[in-house]
């Protein structure tokens, strides 16, 4: 059972328009938001990352909207470039010390057509 | 500063084979993780440890081992490998830190093929 459900699976974009991904968490236990981004090869990295006790975080092109009474947030890029090509994962943080774990969702692939 | 390096890139084995994949990061981080990726499932925690000498489980631990015998290597085993665990393996490590929300390294994988 997926606990942090993301959707679309796939997403095309034309360069220069608005990438969305938004993801949907059951578990108020959860308390730390971060997305990461993976190229075709390589591991997955911590693209930006947001607290529930913030509507929104914007870094650069990225911005992090959180809505914590719907239990929902979503990535959005703003003029999307074709080396935004990867696949995005958004996460939710859980337990406390040591046994702080990442969930993630499935995953949006996202192609930024030139 | 080489970060995450797993070992073998690449594998292909063939079922009841048994197997070990090699992570080692220079980040001298206290935690590090194995995960799995497979095809509109994300990635999935095997097993973890918070220290050198220990091991915990994850979401997915049925079939695997780990052995944290030094602080900078983790290793996953395949005991006998079935085709289920085709998948793409990725290590992470991070250090700790007073918030718990240090992110995490990952190395770039090992895509294992069980025939």
């Amino acid at each position: 059972q997926q606990q942090v459900k993301q959707s679309p699976q796939s997403l095309i974009v034309q360069k220069g328009g608005i990438s969305i991904i938004n993801c949907a968490y059951e578990n108020t236990a959860f308390d730390y938001f971060p997305w990461y981004q993976q190229f075709p090869g390589k591991g997955p990295a911590l693209l930006i990352a947001i607290r529930p006790d913030v509507s929104e975080k914007k870094e650069g092109r990225f911005t992090i909207s959180f809505n914590k009474s719907a239990k929902q947030f979503s990535l959005h890029i703003m003029d999307s470039q074709p080396g935004d090509s990867a696949t995005y994962f958004c996460a939710a943080t859980i337990g406390g010390g040591s046994a702080r774990q990442l969930t993630f969702g499935s995953g949006t692939q996202l192609t930024v057509l030139p | 500063n080489a970060g995450v390096t797993q070992t073998p890139k690449f594998r292909v084995l063939k079922t009841g084979q048994s197997m070990t994949l090699l992570c080692a990061q220079d980040m001298n981080h206290e935690y590090m993780y194995w995960y799995r990726q497979d095809p509109g499932m994300g990635l999935r925690l095997i097993h973890y440890s918070v220290g050198e000498g220990t091991t915990a489980k994850g979401e997915v631990p049925d079939g695997y081992n780990v052995s944290r015998l030094k602080k900078q290597n983790f290793l996953l085993g395949l005991e006998s490998a079935a085709p289920s665990q085709t998948s793409v393996y990725f290590c992470a490590s991070r250090p700790p830190g007073p918030s718990g929300n240090q992110p995490q390294h990952f190395g770039d994988g090992t895509r294992l093929s069980i025939l």
